[in-house]
């Protein structure tokens, strides 16, 4: 099975900071790869996927970019709704597997 | 509007069996296949498995493969995941999620809860 670990595991910052999360697969999925948000109680919510393509309806603030074994996604200038974990997938191959998740907080 | 719809809360006893529901409305359901994902207590989201409803086809993570079957009325939209042979380790929520491409998710049902207590 792919791994897929993310860092950090978890992350304080300031409203309108810039924050990067990284996800490192343990081999190449050739930008199979995309990003959920889950606020606490709440199902997952699809933000990325191809690694850097936007989901209809997020926030321009949100970013991803990567290849090979590493990618990242970045929020730009944080806002109180992004308080939540964020999680990246791998589709390239089966299982599909996520990584451990990233808690963000507010500083 | 796409939405996910499953059932409520069950406790199962260790060695016995749960089963899952979650309606879709919104969408052609036997256009979209549907997937199933894990999350224990505090912990991380595992791939369960797909089903195609229009052909009723699945595929399972191996972990999964005794574990989880996955089934789907088109008559109803309605797709389920039956749990057998509970253990502590099935405790978790576990969502339904729509497929958008191969492997994205776009769209998730609320979560159902499954304890195992004896």
């Amino acid at each position: 099975d792919i791994q897929m670990t993310q860092s950090p595991a978890s992350l304080s910052a300031s409203l309108g900071e810039t924050v990067t999360i990284e996800c490192r697969a343990s081999e190449d999925i050739y930008n199979g790869l995309a990003w959920y948000q889950q606020k606490p109680g709440k199902s997952p919510q699809l933000l990325i996927y191809n690694a850097n393509s936007l989901h209809t309806g997020v926030p321009s603030r949100f970013s991803g970019s990567g290849s090979g074994t590493q990618y990242s996604l970045k929020i730009n200038s944080l806002q109180s709704e992004d308080v939540a974990s964020y999680f990246c997938q791998q589709y390239y191959d089966y299982p599909w597997t996520f990584g451990g998740g990233t808690k963000l907080e507010l500083k | 509007e796409v939405q996910l719809q499953q059932s409520g809360p069950e406790v199962g006893r260790p060695g016995s069996s749960v089963k899952i529901s979650c309606k879709a409305s919104g969408y052609t359901f036997t256009d979209y296949v549907m997937n199933w994902v894990k999350q224990s207590p505090g912990q991380g989201l595992e791939w369960i498995g797909w089903i195609d409803p229009e052909y009723g086809s699945t595929d399972y993570a191996e972990k999964f493969k005794k574990k989880a079957t996955l089934t789907a009325d088109t008559s109803s939209s309605t797709a389920y995941i039956q749990l057998s042979s509970l253990t502590s380790e099935d405790t978790a929520t576990y969502f339904c999620a729509r497929h958008f491409g191969v492997g994205v998710m776009d769209a998730w049902g609320q979560g159902a809860s499954v304890t195992v207590s004896s």
